[in-house]
């Protein structure tokens, strides 16, 4: 079955700039939208954008500035580069796919187990 | 700060129904689905509810989910022990972003 895995540093400078990988196994990366979702400690998930794996992408309006994400079909993979990073930036980060309804994005199926990020001053 | 709004907790005694609601606008809730996802603390969230009411094969008919307006439910009816875990609502608003529930945290007592 389809699985994510996410990879990068688990500890960012503050001011510089969080970079995560997830890789997807078991299936193609085609046909589906591939997000970013990341949870502080202790609080709700924050949606943080999507790609469309034809390389579409769509962010969260607060987050927009400082946020990048790309895909790498020929690797099955996509990323999330996060610049500027501040203290309010220490999560864990999840990679999730998303399923497609008429052509709209619809729910986030398949997630991975979750990237802890800390970013230390 | 999420737009959607639901109640910090809710719990039961095992055998009861559990209803949690949340709350949004007409550019969310009132014009897209709803979905719910469950996350047992320390684990990925997992989807519950998809497209309103509509169970993803291999979650229990024991939850289920409606919508009305710009307001949704989630029903888990014969309360379990494992059904200890937070619950979030979500919805696509008009803009293709993705809003969370701000979460609900059940507890079995």
């Amino acid at each position: 079955q389809v699985q994510l895995q996410e990879s990068g540093p688990g500890l960012v400078k503050a001011s510089e700039t969080l970079s995560l990988t997830c890789t997807v196994s078991g299936g193609s990366i085609s046909s589906y939208y591939w997000s970013w979702i990341r949870q502080p400690p202790g609080k709700g998930l924050e949606w943080i954008g999507y790609i469309y794996y034809s390389g579409s992408p769509n962010y969260n309006a607060s987050l927009k500035s400082r946020v990048t994400i790309s895909v790498d079909t020929s690797k099955n993979q996509f990323s999330l580069k996060l610049t500027s990073v501040t203290a309010a930036d220490t999560a864990v980060y999840y990679c999730a796919r998303g399923r497609h309804w008429n052509d709209f994005p619809d729910a986030f199926d398949i997630w991975g187990q979750g990237t802890m990020v800390t970013v230390s001053s | 700060q999420s737009v959607l709004t639901q109640p910090p907790s809710a719990s039961g005694t095992p055998g009861q129904r559990v209803t949690i609601s949340c709350s949004g606008s007409s550019s969310n809730i009132g014009s897209n689905y709803v979905y719910w996802y469950q996350q047992v603390p320390g684990t990925a969230p997992k989807l519950l509810i998809f497209r309103n009411n509509q169970r993803p094969s291999g979650v229990p008919d024991r939850f289920s989910g409606s919508k009305s307006g710009t307001s949704a439910s989630l029903a888990i009816s014969g309360l379990r022990s494992e059904d200890e875990a937070d619950y979030y609502c979500a919805a696509w608003d008009d803009s293709l972003s993705a809003l969370f529930g701000t979460g609900t945290k059940v507890t079995v007592l």
